[in-house]
């Protein structure tokens, strides 16, 4: 079946300018996380939706930043005022349903959408 | 807050064994992952741990102690193909997963 698809896979802005980040899960996965990898970096959670509970936001590192799921299934990663220091990798996961089992927690990601901002 | 560290980078011949150590501080602890990323690739899961002890998958082992806040990755026979970074994961009882700044392995023939 397919997997996790985020659009675009590349992103080149000018500073100050708002991006919108797509990230379409696995269908029926439950759980949905972002999370933002710069240059030879660890992966940094921004945020995780799960179901109809309120998101876990406490990753994300300012205001400018924002993210939305919609139906439960397609989520949109929306910077505002983007700076340089936003240029990183964003990536996306998905896991079946979280805390069930190991087969149902493991995250699925997709391959990333490289963000620059000039 | 959760942390985790682990080494930056890891060599090994072809045909070695090789260990990489993570240890973990944390809140409400569920369980351990690691995941393997390629350069230019996305992550993709390896391996698991919610109990003490040590789970076999092929060629890749875990090992939790979670007593110590401990855990391990065991590669086996390493190949070439297995030059990649590898991150140990945190779950907290909340479903949220929290990432190691990964471990560069790079193979040597």
């Amino acid at each position: 079946g397919a997997g996790v698809s985020q659009s675009p896979s590349n992103k080149v802005t000018e500073k100050g300018k708002d991006v919108e980040l797509r990230c379409d899960p696995i269908s029926g996965h439950t759980a949905l996380y972002w999370y933002r990898q710069s240059l030879g970096q660890g992966l940094e959670f921004l945020i995780y939706f799960q179901g109809n509970s309120a998101p876990d936001k406490s990753g994300l590192p300012s205001d400018r930043f924002s993210a939305e799921r919609t139906g439960g299934s397609v989520s949109t990663l929306t910077i505002q005022r983007t700076q340089q220091e936003d240029s990183a990798v964003y990536l996306c996961a998905s896991s079946l349903a979280p805390l069930v089992a190991v087969s149902t927690d493991t995250q699925y990601f997709g391959p990333g959408t490289r963000l620059t901002v000039l | 807050g959760q942390s985790l560290e682990q080494p930056s980078e890891v060599t090994a011949v072809e045909g070695a064994i090789v260990q990489i150590n993570c240890t973990y501080q944390t809140s409400g602890f569920y369980g351990l992952s690691w995941y393997q990323q390629h350069d230019g690739g996305a992550p993709t899961f390896l391996s698991y741990n919610a109990l003490d002890g040590l789970e076999e998958t092929g060629r890749f082992s875990s090992f939790l102690s979670r007593s110590d806040s401990y855990g391990y990755l065991l590669l086996q026979e390493l190949q070439m193909k297995d030059s990649a970074s590898y991150f140990c994961a945190v779950s907290s009882n909340t479903g949220k997963l929290i990432f190691g700044q990964g471990t560069t392995l790079q193979v040597k023939p």
